[in-house]
């Protein structure tokens, strides 16, 4: 299986930050990456494929960047609803497999 | 609007068979594979196969391949997972999702644009 690490697990911000979570895949995995955010008791919500593609209805605020084995996952501007916990995901080779997630807390 | 629904948490005892369900509205069923996707609690998340609910391909991910089985039935519009005997250690939360195809990948590879609300199953003697 393909592993995908993120850094940091936890990352504590402030509202305004510019914040960035990076994944590693042990591989490449050329673009076939997604990020995902999920909120405690609900879902994961796609945020972004294809490593830069923006889903519809996500805020610009949100971008992801990179290919081969590093990615990064940056949001400009935190804001109040954007603490949450974050997934990058491989869609490459089976089985499609995740990070462990990065938990942003509020600093 | 797409909506995906999944069945009402269980509480099941180990050795004990489970069918959870994950109905689908909104768009063509046969046209888009489900996946499921299990989390444990406070862990992150874990892919555990799909299934093109047209003809039923299914793709399981190794650390699940016997554990359980997915399945479909396009009539009702609605997938399935299932374990013929239930473990302490299968206690978690089981989501299903869409899988929305990126063309350039084989069949089976994209990502999950829409997610059902979760089911709980929690497994204790």
């Amino acid at each position: 299986d393909i592993q995908m690490t993120q850094s940091p697990s936890t990352l504590s911000a402030s509202v305004g930050d510019r914040v960035t979570i990076t994944c590693r895949a042990s591989q490449s995995i050329s673009s076939w990456l997604a990020w995902y955010q999920q909120k405690p008791g609900k879902a994961p919500n796609l945020l972004i494929y294809k490593a830069s593609s923006l889903e519809s209805g996500v805020p610009s605020r949100f971008s992801g960047s990179g290919s081969g084995t590093e990615f990064t996952l940056t949001i400009s501007s935190l804001q109040p609803d954007d603490f949450a916990t974050y997934y990058c995901q491989q869609y490459n080779t089976y089985p499609y497999t995740f990070g462990q997630g990065t938990k942003l807390e509020i600093k | 609007e797409v909506q995906l629904v999944q069945s009402g948490a269980e509480v099941k005892k180990p050795g004990e068979s489970l069918k959870i369900s994950c109905k689908s509205s909104g768009y063509s069923f046969t046209s888009y594979w489900i996946a499921w996707v299990r989390q444990m609690p406070g862990k992150g998340l874990e892919w555990m196969g799909i299934i093109f609910p047209s003809d039923s391909d299914t793709r399981y991910s190794p650390s699940f391949q016997g554990q359980v089985t997915i399945s479909a039935d396009k009539s009702i519009t609605t997938a399935y997972l299932q374990w013929s005997s239930l473990k302490a250690s299968d206690s978690a939360m089981y989501y299903c999702a869409r899988l929305r195809r990126e063309w350039e990948l084989p069949a089976g590879g994209g990502v999950f644009d829409y997610w059902g609300q979760g089911t709980l199953v929690s497994v204790s003697s």
